[in-house]
């Protein structure tokens, strides 16, 4: 396993339009979070998946960000009509919990720059 | 008052000081995260800890469940040390049970 992978990379878009980010976890980990860092801040969470179900999204977050997994493996994050503010790294992170709390693997992180 | 705070916020030090991190947090846990991001890098996990103490060469860390609170040492610290460090936690009820809370980091930075 290549560890969690995330795509693209790099984004960079126009006011107004619609991104989506990928993310890929290690495979048969049952959780996945969606977080994303400014330069300087620490990563601020976005939402959480156990399996396909999504068990919490920021009260942060606007109707402009939605996601999903829709299978339980890979996830898909959304932001609609894009601002200047979304410009952040946005985060994915995995971890295998069964019978207690798994240790997280990060990926590389899809930076987003909104013009 | 943020969940998870961590102090201090910047930290400066010369090669060969030992170093301490602190982070408290105010809710009931399940694990607590402690990791690593180099500039323009991505993040790594050092440790993960329920209870007592861990160390993984120059590095310890320990966790003191009763008082809601978790140190990482660094010890004879080096350049290549310099990063930010990351305490998580891991919430253990309640509707966030599995969520991650991050702390806001500390950017340590050791001169030769």
């Amino acid at each position: 396993d290549t560890g969690v992978s995330q795509d693209p990379r790099h984004k960079i878009t126009k006011r107004g339009q619609n991104v989506t980010f990928r993310c890929d976890p290690i495979s048969e980990h049952n959780r996945l979070y969606w977080y994303r860092q400014t330069l300087g801040q620490g990563p601020e969470f976005l939402t959480y998946f156990q399996n396909e179900a999504q068990l919490e999204k920021s009260r942060l977050l606007s109707d402009r960000f939605s996601a999903e997994r829709p299978k339980g493996s890979f996830s898909t994050l959304e932001i609609q009509r894009t601002e200047q503010g979304d410009s952040a790294m946005y985060l994915c992170a995995s971890s295998l919990n069964r019978w207690g709390t798994g240790e997280l693997f990060f990926g590389e992180g899809s930076r987003l720059t909104v013009l | 008052k943020n969940e998870v705070e961590q102090s201090p916020q910047n930290l400066t030090a010369q090669e060969g000081e030992f170093i301490t991190i602190n982070c408290s947090y105010s809710v009931g846990i399940s694990a607590l995260h402690w990791l690593q991001q180099h500039p323009g890098g991505g993040i790594v996990s050092l440790f993960m800890l329920s209870s007592g103490k861990k160390k993984h060469g120059r590095l310890i860390a320990t966790i003191n469940i009763q008082e809601k609170h978790s140190s990482l040492h660094i010890t004879a610290s080096h350049p290549r040390d310099s990063a930010v460090y990351i305490c998580a936690v891991v919430n253990a009820g309640g509707t966030s049970y599995g969520k991650l809370t991050f702390g806001q980091g500390t950017i340590l930075t050791v001169h030769p």
